[in-house]
């Protein structure tokens, strides 16, 4: 029930195109949808994050849609760059306490 | 956003000694911080939660004899892997909690990549 389930494992995007990448859940109780965005050798950063009470968020190129009946979410890149390339996580926690991270997505993207 | 400085980005030792990861947050404090630890191409798994002034809550599998933390002021926060093993040769990043400035959100150090010879 801890679980967050990601996909796809990796993708490949040409530049311009939007990329997408979903997460499901199974635990009612999480509140808080962070994705992270890392580059090797480097921490994760935070790109953009939800809680249930909206349907969607948008920041820049990055949207997060979130489907509270479905118990999933995703995230879309619009616009996709080369500088985009890196992999992507969701995660979910509860009261922003311990994250609980999907198994990551490659994406790269070409020019 | 926030700040968080780990270090050192990288570190090298023995098998047999002790290597000590520092997690500072250089813009606010955070009373809570989070350890993982990452293996090549895998996701981040949490190894412990650090609270300040208290003990360390570990992860179900995690030796708390190994992996020692201490959060002894609301910036800091250390992690020190005792008698490394080659097996503990992996990525450790930290994570800290802001409350405050940035409205309750979650950021990560850049983490240390161990080697243990």
């Amino acid at each position: 029930q801890q679980q967050v389930k990601q996909s796809p494992q990796s993708l490949i995007v040409q530049k311009g195109g939007i990329s997408i990448i979903n997460c499901a859940y199974e635990n009612t109780a999480f509140d808080y949808f962070p994705w992270y965005q890392q580059f090797p050798g480097k921490g994760p950063a935070l790109l953009i994050a939800i809680r249930p009470d909206v349907s969607e968020k948008k920041e820049g190129r990055f949207t997060i849609s979130f489907n509270k009946s479905a118990k999933q979410f995703s995230l879309h890149i619009m616009d996709s760059q080369p500088g985009d390339s890196a992999t992507y996580f969701c995660a979910a926690s509860i009261n922003t306490d311990k994250l609980i991270f999907g198994t990551g997505t490659r994406l790269q993207v070409f020019p | 956003g926030a700040v968080v400085s780990q270090h050192p980005s990288w570190v090298i030792c023995k098998s047999g000694t002790s290597v000590k990861i520092e997690c500072r947050s250089l813009d606010f404090q955070a009373t809570t911080m989070f350890w993982y630890r990452q293996f090549p191409k895998q996701s981040l798994m949490l190894m412990a939660t650090s609270n300040e002034g208290s003990k360390a809550t570990y992860e179900q599998g995690v030796e708390k004899d190994k992996f020692l933390i201490n959060h002894a002021s609301l910036t800091l926060s250390t992690l020190t892997v005792t008698s490394a093993h080659p097996e503990d040769s992996s990525f450790y990043i930290c994570s800290a909690r802001d409350r405050g400035t940035h409205g309750e959100k979650l950021f990560f150090g850049s983490g240390t990549q161990l080697s243990v010879l």
